[in-house]
């Protein structure tokens, strides 16, 4: 248990469905991200927020839209998705502007499926 | 080409074996961590290693950083079942809260 949770777990979707991902964190830091991971990839960063203020989106296409209401809740809301969007997304967490190394937290991931 | 570039990218062995992961980059991180993650699951974070030629220990888990700050190795000695999963390192710039992954190298330990 890190401290960071995500639901669901898993889910299937076809491509004219929209669905959401949501992520929450227990650990009182200030910094949330949302990941994909594919097979055989690194892990790809897709969006930062600090301080509930976006200050990343890593050339992300639009049907993959953000949203943060707090510093503790993350969602990232998913519509017309494609086959090649399948992957495992993960959500993180850190604490920034405290001197520290970027430690980030990772909860358990979302496996999505597109038909 | 990726930043961070790790190898082997998959590792067989035999429990009580002895291996070495690598994580190589031409650039210079301010940190490097190192993940475990299992099926499944989230990575779980290992160790991070801040000072160029920093050597930590866990357990039978020993991470150097490379002196130049752009390399780190991972070296497991006597390798368990339990060791089982994919291994990742991340390296930190020295500004902003960016982390950049390897592609991770899927150890198997057999019984």
């Amino acid at each position: 248990e890190t401290g960071v949770t995500q639901t669901p777990r898993h889910l299937v979707m076809g491509m004219t469905n929209k669905k959401s991902l949501k992520c929450e964190q227990h650990l009182g830091h200030n910094a949330m991200y949302w990941y994909k991971q594919s097979a055989k990839k690194p892990l790809e960063l897709m969006f930062v927020y600090n301080f509930k203020e976006q200050t990343e989106n890593n050339s992300v296409p639009s049907r993959f839209s953000p949203e943060c209401p707090n510093s503790s809740h993350l969602f990232l809301h998913l519509h017309t998705l494609q086959p090649e969007d399948s992957a495992l997304y993960l959500c993180a967490s850190s604490q920034q502007g405290t001197g520290e190394t970027d430690t980030q937290y990772f909860g358990p991931g979302t496996r999505l499926t597109v038909l | 080409t990726q930043l961070l570039e790790q190898s082997p990218q998959f590792l067989s062995i035999q429990e009580g074996e002895n291996l070495t992961v690598y994580c190589n980059s031409s650039s210079v991180f301010s940190s490097l961590q190192w993940y475990r993650q299992e099926p499944g699951e989230g990575p779980v974070l290992l160790v991070t290693v801040v000072t160029g030629g920093e050597v930590k220990k866990l357990k039978r888990l020993t991470f150097q950083f490379g002196d130049a700050r752009k390399d780190s190795s991972l070296h497991i000695t006597a390798a368990q079942p339990g060791d089982t999963g994919l291994y990742l390192c991340a390296g930190a710039w020295y500004y902003g809260n960016k982390l950049v992954f390897g592609a991770g190298t899927i150890l198997r330990v057999k019984s």
